[in-house]
């Protein structure tokens, strides 16, 4: 059974620091990894995807590597800002009939 | 291109009652997954949908159901209606052929007193 774990739990950062988040998955054999972002009650906004074959994704501010044999991914944010503040998943996509197991997310909150 | 969308926003509801969640997917998707969001915890996988029959299910009991329709929208029923079943209930769509691509609507917040 895929676990995922997400650490820290929770981040607090002065606004323009530089942050890593850290994910990992117990089951190497993975179909995709997906990042995402979530406000307080609100739905879920994918920020990045990576495939199995791939070792990285970037977006503006954002990157995102795999490293599949470790079973780990990272979510690096550049120059961090308050608007970045919210919870962000790590979700693994199994190769299976295509469910997304989930870690319980990092907290994050940028202070201006 | 219209998204994910979810109704309703928010429900109330009493131990024992049923209640009914509705999705409707982004255009051209046609599978549906739903996901039950605990209070500080990640999204827990209930079940999927493609092509109007159930295409894997998570631990949930029986009296989580669902159906899809011929549009590919969804519900979510859930009977006896228990405390532990407040969350944000999430539904997500995917395209053809990239069913772990998927896409989530805003979610429907159940609170069962």
């Amino acid at each position: 059974k895929q676990e995922v774990t997400q650490i820290p739990a929770a981040l607090s950062v002065p606004e323009g620091e530089n942050l890593v988040l850290n994910c990992s998955f117990t089951d190497s054999a993975i179909y995709n990894l997906q990042w995402f972002r979530q406000d307080p009650g609100k739905g879920l906004t994918s920020l990045l995807l990576i495939q199995s074959s791939q070792r990285e994704q970037t977006s503006g501010r954002l990157n995102a590597s795999l490293d599949k044999s470790s079973g780990r991914s990272t979510l690096y944010i550049a120059a961090s800002q308050p608007g970045d503040s919210a919870t962000y998943l790590c979700a693994v996509g199994g190769s299976g009939y295509s469910t997304l197991t989930f870690g319980k997310g990092t907290m994050l909150l940028v202070s201006p | 291109e219209t998204g994910v969308t979810q109704s309703p926003t928010h429900l109330i509801k009493t131990r024992g009652q049923q209640v009914t969640l509705r999705c409707s997917s982004q255009s051209g998707h046609n599978t549906v997954s739903w996901y039950q969001q605990a209070l500080g915890q990640g999204p827990q996988f209930i079940f999927q949908y493609y092509r109007e029959e159930e295409n894997g299910r998570g631990n949930f009991p029986p009296r989580f159901s669902g159906l899809q329709f011929p549009n590919y929208s969804s519900e979510l029923n859930v009977n006896a209606l228990e405390l532990d079943d407040s969350a944000l209930y999430l539904c997500a769509s995917s395209p053809p052929l990239s069913y772990n691509e998927q896409f989530f609507g805003p979610g429907t917040r159940l609170t069962v007193l």
